[in-house]
């Protein structure tokens, strides 16, 4: 099946710094990946939408400057948590869809925690 | 506007049958997936259904009614690993993921 991978699968970070999240489609091309923020009990929170060789579509409400979104190729998108503050601290989920799948599913990266001090 | 609605929290028996119904109102529509979810992981993909109908994967069934907006899914034969969270997402127009709050199940032997 199709395989998504995430790194790093923790982070721990000082208020203010910076933090890059990768995400990888392993054995499939992914046009389209997803990026979510999950707070504890809480369901999946859709941040953006980011396309290769485009500009990700954020959600409302979510900060563009803040959550950069890098996605150059059709294996790897990139988040980029820029100056974190405590409250970015979270579960961050990327997921690809592939194209040539019979439903079109999303299939899941395997999340990143981070945690910001 | 789009919205989904599910129970937030279940608790069954080991070995028993749970149903979890997932409700959902899109702008139009073009299927509906099931997700489990362990505290933790990151969700894993349970099943897809687009036509009216019964879908049956081994221990877990997927149900929907189109016209009526609905969707269950039912787990036979509990296992204390089900224990987990499930998410309905409808699909919309676009085909973007409009996502539930999950129901919380709670396993007990």
């Amino acid at each position: 099946g199709a395989v998504v991978s995430q790194h790093p699968s923790w982070v721990i970070c000082k208020s203010g710094t910076s933090v890059k999240i990768e995400c990888r489609s392993l054995d499939f091309q992914a046009t389209t990946m997803f990026w979510y923020r999950q707070f504890p009990k809480q369901s999946l929170m859709l941040m953006a939408t980011s396309n290769e060789g485009s500009k990700a579509t954020y959600e409302q409400g979510v900060e563009k400057d803040k959550f950069l979104i890098n996605h150059a190729s059709l294996t790897l998108s990139t988040l980029t948590v820029t100056s974190a503050h405590p409250e970015d601290s979270s579960f961050y989920i990327c997921s690809a869809r592939d194209a040539q799948g019979a439903h079109n599913e999303q299939f899941f990266g395997p999340g990143t925690r981070l945690t910001v001090l | 506007g789009q919205n989904i609605d599910q129970p937030t929290e279940m608790t069954a028996t080991e070995g028993a049958i749970v149903q979890i119904n997932c409700t959902y109102q899109t702008s139009g529509f073009n299927g509906l997936f099931w997700y489990q979810q362990h505290a933790g992981e990151a969700p894993t993909f349970l099943s897809y259904n687009v036509l009216d109908g019964l879908e049956e994967k081994g221990r877990f069934s997927s149900f929907l009614s189109r016209s009526k907006g609905y969707s269950y899914l039912l787990l036979k034969e509990l296992q204390m690993k089900d224990s987990a969270s499930y998410l309905c997402a409808a699909v919309d127009s676009n085909y973007q993921l409009i996502w539930g709050a999950g129901t919380k199940l709670i396993i007990k032997p």
